[in-house]
């Protein structure tokens, strides 16, 4: 089962900045949190992702709280090809490099 | 450098016959996963093949199988196909085992089981 807690949906607004949410209550100190996203019939695509400390590269910016238990995902001018279903997924170090997928949210950028 | 690249992309079966999906992994990746997405879900890992060996599985049963060749492409084989095979077969290929190693999905296979 998945370790992660995402809303089904969202809404932005062109231009604007996305904030998608994720709770991974129960993380163990040396799993990493993983972003990847699903545009509409095409593989899910990795975004970002990081163990404790916050996390930015050219797609978005990741904002993992102190006690790790939740983190933010940051598109920061959503565009219309951001739509896609967003999965937030605590990766387990070391061994099989299985991802475990939850439902994610399904983020709609409207014009 | 070539992205991971997935054949056919759709494929219509009737129940009880047997598929092979096939997938050629990113130039440089020695490690393929397979993954099956039924609508409306998120994908559910099937098993995972490094240097040409099963390296952990999912919850499939073993009509479920998997082949890695020398270089590195992958087949996903599924015998007796049920209704409820019918899904996006998804794989996906890294650099190697290590987990801060992001995995590269192809487009996927659409099966569909008559």
């Amino acid at each position: 089962d998945a370790k992660t807690t995402q809303p089904p949906s969202m809404d932005c607004a062109e231009g604007r900045a996305a904030n998608l949410p994720c709770n991974h209550s129960t993380i163990s100190g040396n799993e990493y949190v993983y972003w990847y996203r699903q545009i509409h019939s095409q593989g899910p695509q990795y975004i970002i992702h990081g163990l404790k400390n916050n996390e930015t590269n050219e797609m978005a910016s990741l904002i993992i709280t102190e006690d790790r238990k939740s983190s933010t995902l940051i598109l920061p001018h959503a565009t219309l090809r951001d739509t896609a279903v967003y999965y937030c997924i605590v990766r387990p170090q070391g061994g099989s490099e299985k991802l475990v997928f939850g439902k994610g949210t399904k983020l709609t950028v409207n014009p | 450098e070539t992205g991971v690249t997935q054949s056919p992309t759709h494929l219509i079966k009737t129940r009880g016959q047997q598929v092979t999906l096939r997938c050629s992994s990113q130039s440089g990746h020695n490690t393929v996963s397979w993954y099956q997405q039924a609508l409306g879900q998120g994908p559910q890992f099937i098993f995972q093949y490094y240097r040409e060996e099963e390296n952990g599985r999912g919850n499939f049963p073993p009509r479920f199988s998997g082949l890695q060749f020398p270089n590195y492409s992958s087949e996903l084989n599924v015998n007796a196909l049920e209704l409820d095979d019918s899904a996006l077969y998804l794989c996906a290929s890294s650099r190697d085992r290590a987990s801060y190693n992001e995995q590269f999905f192809g487009p996927g296979t659409r099966l569909t089981v008559l």
